[in-house]
C-alpha cells in the first residue's frame, strides 16, 4: 500500500500560472518534506515540516510556499512558475531509523 | 567541496558482472549513510542502509569508512533490473537536523 501519495502525477502549467501540489501519508508521521529534482541532479530540499512548524531552507526561492492542514496532507504552492521551475517535486516522510520514504513524485512542465 | 560526492558515470556492464561505486562524503557530524536507487522518472527508494561492519543483502554489499569518510557499493552478478541511478545519502546534513543529504548519483546500464 502507497504510504506517501502524490497528485496529480503529471502537472502542465503556463508561465506565470499559480500550481499547487498535494501530498499525503498514511504513516501519520509529524515529519513531512518537499524536494525539487531536476534531471541528472540530486534532489534539493526546499522545506520540511516538523509537526505543523515550517522550516524553510535558505535558498528556497520566496515564489515556493508550503502549507500543512494536518498531519497527514501537505501541499507545496508555486506563486508563479518560471521556465526554471520545470522539475520534478517529490514529497517525503520519515521512515524507520533515519531513513525517508517518498512520494511518486509530480512532474512539472511549464510552457 | 560538495557534501556527498558520486562518480556520475554512466558505468555500462554486461549482465552476469560485479560493479562498484563509490562516494565520499565531507561532514563528519553525519551518522547514517544509505544508497537510495532511482529508476528513471520515478522516485528514489531505499536500497539498503550502510554500517562500519559492512552489510550484504543478497547480491548488494555496503561498507563504510568512517575515518576516511568513504561508502561503496558492491554489486555482484549484475541483472538487467539493477540498471538505474544510485544516490549515496547521509544524514544529518547537519547536526541536529532531520535532513538527508544526496550525492547526484551513478548511472548504472547493465547490458545483455
Amino acid at each position: 500500500d502507497a504510504m506517501v501519495i502524490q497528485n496529480p502525477r503529471y502537472q502542465v502549467t503556463q508561465f506565470g500560472k499559480p500550481v499547487t501540489l498535494s501530498c499525503s501519508q498514511t504513516l501519520n508521521h509529524n515529519v513531512m518534506y518537499w524536494y525539487q529534482q531536476k534531471s541528472s541532479q540530486a534532489p534539493k530540499l526546499l522545506f520540511h515540516y516538523y509537526d505543523k512548524d515550517f522550516n524553510n531552507e535558505a535558498d528556497t526561492p520566496d515564489n515556493f510556499q508550503s502549507r500543512r492542514p494536518n498531519t497527514s496532507f501537505c501541499f507545496l504552492d508555486i506563486r508563479s512558475p518560471g521556465l526554471g521551475d520545470a522539475a520534478m517535486y517529490l514529497c517525503a516522510t520519515k521512515g524507520w531509523a533515519d531513513t525517508q520514504y517518498f512520494g511518486p513524485g509530480t512532474r512539472l512542465t511549464v510552457l | 567541496r560538495k557534501e556527498v560526492e558520486q562518480d556520475p558515470g554512466p558505468f555500462n556492464v554486461p549482465e552476469g558482472a560485479t560493479v562498484a561505486f563509490n562516494c565520499t562524503y565531507s561532514n563528519s557530524a553525519s551518522q547514517s549513510f544509505f544508497w537510495y536507487r532511482q529508476d528513471c522518472r520515478k522516485e528514489p527508494k531505499l536500497l539498503m542502509s550502510v554500517y562500519s561492519s559492512g552489510n550484504e543483502d543478497g547480491r548488494f554489499t555496503a561498507q563504510l569508512n568512517r575515518a576516511s569518510q568513504y561508502i561503496s557499493l558492491l554489486i555482484r552478478d549484475s541483472k538487467l533490473s539493477d540498471s538505474a541511478t544510485y544516490l549515496c545519502v547521509a544524514y544529518p546534513t547537519r547536526a541536529g537536523s532531520y535532513q538527508l543529504t544526496f550525492g547526484k548519483g551513478t548511472k548504472l546500464s547493465v547490458i545483455p
